[in-house]
This record gives C-alpha cells, structure tokens and sequence, in this order.
C-alpha cells in the first residue's frame, strides 16, 4: 500500500532563516506529487506541483520554491522566511493523468517568528 | 471560473440529525468531485468522491448527490455521529493535475 510520510511534523523558525520540507512517498512509482498551505481556519491554497522529476509548477508566487530530486520526494525551501509564511504545509500525491484520487500527508505546523 | 464556492462555513447538528454541506462550481469541464475530511492537526482524508455522470453516491452514512445541470454537489452525513465532527473540504479535478477545494465547513455534531 501507498504512504506518504512528512517532517517535520512542527517546526518553529524565526523571521529571515531558510526552510526546508520534505515529503516522501512510498509503494508507487511516478507519482504527481503537490504542496498546500493552509492558513488557519482556512481553505488550501495549492504552492506548487510536480509531474516528474525536475518539473515543477508554480501556483503562487511568493518566497517558497519547491524540487524534486527523486522520483517520490517533493521538497519545499525557502531562502528567507516571512512572517506570513506560518501555517500548515501539506503533501499531497495522486497518480499519473489517468487517476484523479488524491491522498495527503500528515502535514507540516510551521510558525515563523 | 476555477472557484468552487462551498456552504455553509460552519454548522453543528445534533447527534442523529442530518448534516448536510453544499458546493457549487462553474466550470464545466470538472470531471471528478471528492470529499476530504479533516481533524484537528491532522492531514485531509478523502471520504467519498463522484464522477459527473453519476447523480448520487453512498457510503455508509455519506451520501453525494450532484447536480450536473445546476452544477452543484452536496454531501450528506446520515444519523451524525459526535465522531464526525471535524472540517469537511469539497474539491473537483481541473482535468489535468490540479484540484479546486472550497473554502471547508466546519461540523460539529453535538451529544
């Protein structure tokens, strides 16, 4: 069976440091792989996603990029964080065009202060 | 065009009432609606999802009904449990690799 798996699951970082995510997914090959962020109390805001190693697309731009070095491993950077970058960083995966089935990670709790 | 406009923003229901959450879209090129559930601090799982030649869907005590020609689609928690309480998210497919969600609703089933 497919896995997700997210960390960190908390992380607290100050205004101006650099970010890092990651997002691994196991018991599938080629996955679409994404990255939301959700506000609290809000909706899900997609930042980016990935057909493939090396293929991302940006949704909003912003202060966040996003890689892909592997086939099952989708990171989230940033080179310096924002205040308003707080929030709950969740991975999502579906597979290839043909499934519209989409399954999310734990997620991430980040807090800029 | 891309929105999907979800009501209501919050509801609490009594435990074996109907809890009942409407989505409404525009675009009609949509071609798949899930239904994710979300807790507290925790990740969306999907919970039920249609296709649009389907007018309804079950499971269990999830219903979808989806109304093609109104465009819109509502899911329908039967006999409401207080375990049910949680964020509830509508979302369709764009047809290439991207979803639309709705803004959530926010159930809380009382005892």
């Amino acid at each position: 069976s497919q896995t997700i798996h997210q960390w960190p699951a908390t992380l607290v970082q100050p205004v101006g440091s650099p970010l890092s995510l990651e997002c691994t997914v196991e018991g599938t090959s080629n996955p679409n792989l994404y990255w939301y962020r959700q506000a609290a109390g809000r909706g899900l805001q997609l930042l980016f996603y990935s057909v493939g190693i090396g293929q991302i697309s940006s949704e909003v731009p912003q202060n966040l990029s996003a890689s892909r070095p592997q086939d099952r491993q989708f990171i989230l950077s940033s080179k310096k964080l924002l205040l308003s970058d707080s929030g709950f960083y969740l991975c999502a995966w579906s597979v290839g065009p043909g499934s519209k089935t989409q399954y999310f990670g734990p997620g991430t709790r980040l807090l800029v202060l | 065009q891309q929105q999907v406009k979800q009501s209501p923003q919050s509801l609490i229901v009594q435990k074996g009432g109907i809890s009942i959450i409407n989505c409404a879209y525009e675009n009609t090129a949509f071609d798949y609606f899930p239904w994710y559930q979300q807790f507290p601090g925790k990740g969306p799982a999907l919970l039920i999802a249609i296709r649009p030649d389907v007018s309804e869907k079950k499971e269990g005590r999830f219903t979808i009904s989806f109304n093609k020609s109104a465009k819109q689609f509502s899911l329908h928690i039967m006999d409401s449990q207080p375990g049910d309480s949680a964020t509830y998210f509508c979302a369709a497919h764009s047809g290439t690799y991207k979803y639309i969600f709705g803004t959530g609703t926010r159930l809380k089933v009382l005892a």
